[in-house]
């Protein structure tokens, strides 16, 4: 079975400094890697998506996550993070191919929090 | 009006009440998708439908119960619900049901059962 575990439920930081939020996942097979936002009383956006090729997977916002398979991480950068940055973030993994068990799997969640 | 759509977007009920939450997508997707968004947990999949065919069903408790009456439209109807069934209700969409394809989400029903 499956699993994602983002390591940090809540990651405060000031405006304009990097941030890293980390997402490990579990899986006896490949998979596919999504990192997804939910800004305050909205639904969940997509941020950026692994499927397959170049490791480091540029998205929308300024983000960028690296696939490192022997880590089996896909941890979420952005150099310099703005107040609008706010959100809760969600990493989420499905298996290749989808007929061995195709639903997105959800970690817990990670609160980015930007102070001025 | 774009994207998915869904309403209510609050609702309060009793645990005797029966009551339904809509989704509307207008993107021409094939899938459907209803979540369950407790707060501290991760997202929970509750249904799949692919072409108005449920293709997903995880373990659901039959209080809860989807239709999908066309590829456009998604409903889950609610009765007898349990207070640990207070959550957001996402509703998501996306091509078709395969692994590579984005899910778009609407913005949400928050579901209070008293």
């Amino acid at each position: 079975a499956q699993s994602v575990t983002q390591l940090d439920s809540q990651v405060p930081v000031f405006e304009e400094a990097p941030v890293e939020l980390r997402c490990n996942y579990s899986s006896s097979v490949s998979v596919y890697l999504f990192w997804y936002v939910q800004y305050p009383n909205q639904g969940l956006q997509l941020l950026l998506k692994y499927l397959s090729g170049s490791t480091l997977v540029k998205g929308i916002n300024g983000f960028e996550a690296e696939f490192n398979k022997s880590q089996t991480s896909f941890h979420l950068r952005k150099p310099s993070v703005h107040i609008s940055d706010t959100a809760e973030y969600f990493c989420a993994v499905r298996v290749v191919p989808y007929n061995q068990g195709g639903k997105l799997i959800f970690g817990q969640g990670t609160e980015l929090s930007v102070k001025p | 009006e774009t994207g998915v759509t869904q309403t209510p977007r609050h609702l309060v009920m009793g645990m005797t009440n029966k009551k339904s939450l809509k989704c509307e997508q207008h993107l021409g997707h094939n899938a459907m998708y209803w979540y369950k968004q407790s707060a501290k947990k991760p997202l929970e999949l509750m249904f799949v439908y692919s072409l108005e065919e449920r293709v997903e069903n995880n373990s659901v408790p039959s209080r809860f119960s989807p239709e999908c009456p066309n590829s456009s439209h998604l409903f889950l109807h609610l009765h007898t619900l349990q207070p640990e069934d207070s959550a957001l209700y996402l509703c998501a969409s996306s091509p078709d049901s395969t692994g590579t394809d984005t899910q778009y989400f609407g913005p949400g029903t928050r579901l209070t059962v008293l």
